[in-house]
């Protein structure tokens, strides 16, 4: 199946600072990628959809400023936690489909693992 | 009610034993179904994928749609220890980017 990398798999980071979180899709062109959260034991929660060239759709209750989401390139989305605090510790993991965004399966990074100190 | 249904488990078998994952869904306008197998600190990982009614069959895994009854399935054959993993059905209209996830089953596969 189709590759899609993200980067880093884990971060720890200290409170008040911003952490950047990549998703590429290797083998793909990605018109459109997702953000999801995922809690321990939980199912993925969607945070975004991200268009390339265009801005970044939230989910309501989802803070956009907290949240920046660029979408630069067909291949490349990125995901920033601004003025992180401990409880925006969790898992956030990218998905991304074709080029055709609709109707085509949906392939995960591997997640990274948010830690706010 | 949620759009999809799925028992979050545990589901605890022994080895070898046939497995059968379930959804059950509410929105007859889904017609792309796909299920993912996750492990623990993991992202999820794409096992079957169908679209509208009918069979898939992919190794030891079979994917099965019915779409009259608003169900969906995967059955994994001579499961083996390391399909240990949580799983996940997701669902997409046609034309539509986002996906709607189940709750994730919880498959434990005992030696």
């Amino acid at each position: 199946g189709a590759v899609v990398s993200q980067h880093p798999s884990w971060v720890i980071c200290k409170s008040g600072t911003s952490v950047k979180i990549e998703c590429r899709s290797l083998d793909f062109q990605a018109t459109t990628m997702f953000w999801y959260r995922q809690f321990p034991k939980q199912s993925l929660m969607l945070m975004a959809t991200s268009n390339e060239g265009s801005k970044a759709t939230y989910e309501q209750g989802v803070e956009k400023d907290k949240f920046l989401i660029n979408h630069a390139s067909l291949t490349l989305s990125t995901l920033t936690v601004t003025s992180a605090h401990p409880e925006d510790s969790s898992f956030y993991i990218c998905s991304a489909r074709g080029i055709q965004a609709a109707n085509t399966e949906a392939f995960f990074g591997q997640g990274t693992r948010l830690t706010v100190v | 009610q949620k759009e999809v249904e799925q028992d979050p488990g545990p589901l605890s078998v022994p080895e070898g034993a046939i497995v059968s994952l379930n959804c059950t869904y509410s929105n007859s306008a889904f017609q792309y179904f796909m299920w993912y197998r996750q492990y623990s600190r993991k992202g999820p990982e794409l096992l079957m994928y169908t679209y509208s009614s009918g069979n898939k069959e992919d190794g030891r895994f079979t994917a099965q749609v019915d779409k009259s009854s608003k169900y969906i399935s995967l059955f994994i054959r001579d499961s083996q220890p390391s399909d240990s993993a949580t799983y996940l059905c997701a669902m997409s209209e046609q034309g539509a980017q986002k996906l709607v996830f189940g709750q994730g089953t919880r498959l434990t596969i005992n030696p």
